[in-house]
């Protein structure tokens, strides 16, 4: 049972366009949505995340909308970049477990 | 900066020999975690702990058992390993249980079974 569901497995999209990357989570229990993204042979690490009294939380050209009634959130990445080509995961965590999502690849196309 | 630390790098072993990967942290987290990571699984959670002497059963615990002798080290051991083990496996440490809790990873260890 996939308690985190990640959409889409695998983006394109060329330089200058905004990526949009969306989860579904079930548990209500779930209080924070982190997202990570992973760079070829390295670990991942934090990107941005939000809390459910929030619907959107913004970073620069990073932002995450939060839909609590649908248990939806996506990350939009604003104006691409070559350099944001990584392994997106979406996440969802609770006082006892942190859950990740299956993983978008990005590539952006210059 | 989170401080995570996997020994080794790449490991190799046979089938039903015993495998121990360790993990060590600098951070003072309470909170440790082991983590495969496959295509097309993302990242999927076999032992976490929340403090020394203390493991917890992760969503794909069979096949291996964890130790947290002290805050700083938590090993993941394969008993007797299988060819479906081979992956990528990453420690991770936050300091919080789960609530608003940022994950620090290591660099991730690379096992292969043949």
């Amino acid at each position: 049972q996939q308690q985190v569901r990640q959409s889409p497995q695998s983006l394109t999209v060329w330089e200058g366009e905004t990526a949009i990357l969306n989860c579904s989570y079930e548990d209500s229990t779930f209080d924070y949505f982190p997202w990570y993204h992973q760079f070829p042979g390295e670990s991942p690490a934090l990107l941005i995340a939000i809390r459910p009294v929030s619907n959107k939380k913004e970073d620069g050209r990073f932002t995450i909308f939060f839909n609590k009634r649908e248990k939806k959130f996506s990350l939009h990445i604003a104006d691409s970049q070559p350099g944001d080509s990584a392994t997106y995961f979406c996440a969802a965590s609770n006082t006892n477990k942190v859950v990740f999502g299956t993983g978008t690849r990005l590539q952006v196309l210059p | 900066e989170a401080a995570v630390t996997q020994s080794p790098r790449n490991k190799v072993a046979v089938t039903g020999g015993k495998v121990t990967l360790s993990c060590n942290q600098t951070n003072n987290h309470n909170n440790m975690y082991w983590y495969r990571q496959d295509t097309g699984h993302g990242l999927r959670l076999i032992h976490y702990s929340y403090g020394a002497g203390s493991t917890e059963k992760g969503d794909i615990p069979d096949g291996y058992k964890a130790s947290r002798p002290s805050q700083e080290n938590f090993s993941l051991i394969l008993e007797l390993a299988t060819p479906s083990q081979t992956s990528v496996y990453f420690c991770a440490s936050g300091r919080t249980g789960g609530r608003a809790e940022t994950l620090y990873f290591g660099s991730g260890t690379r096992l292969t079974v043949l």
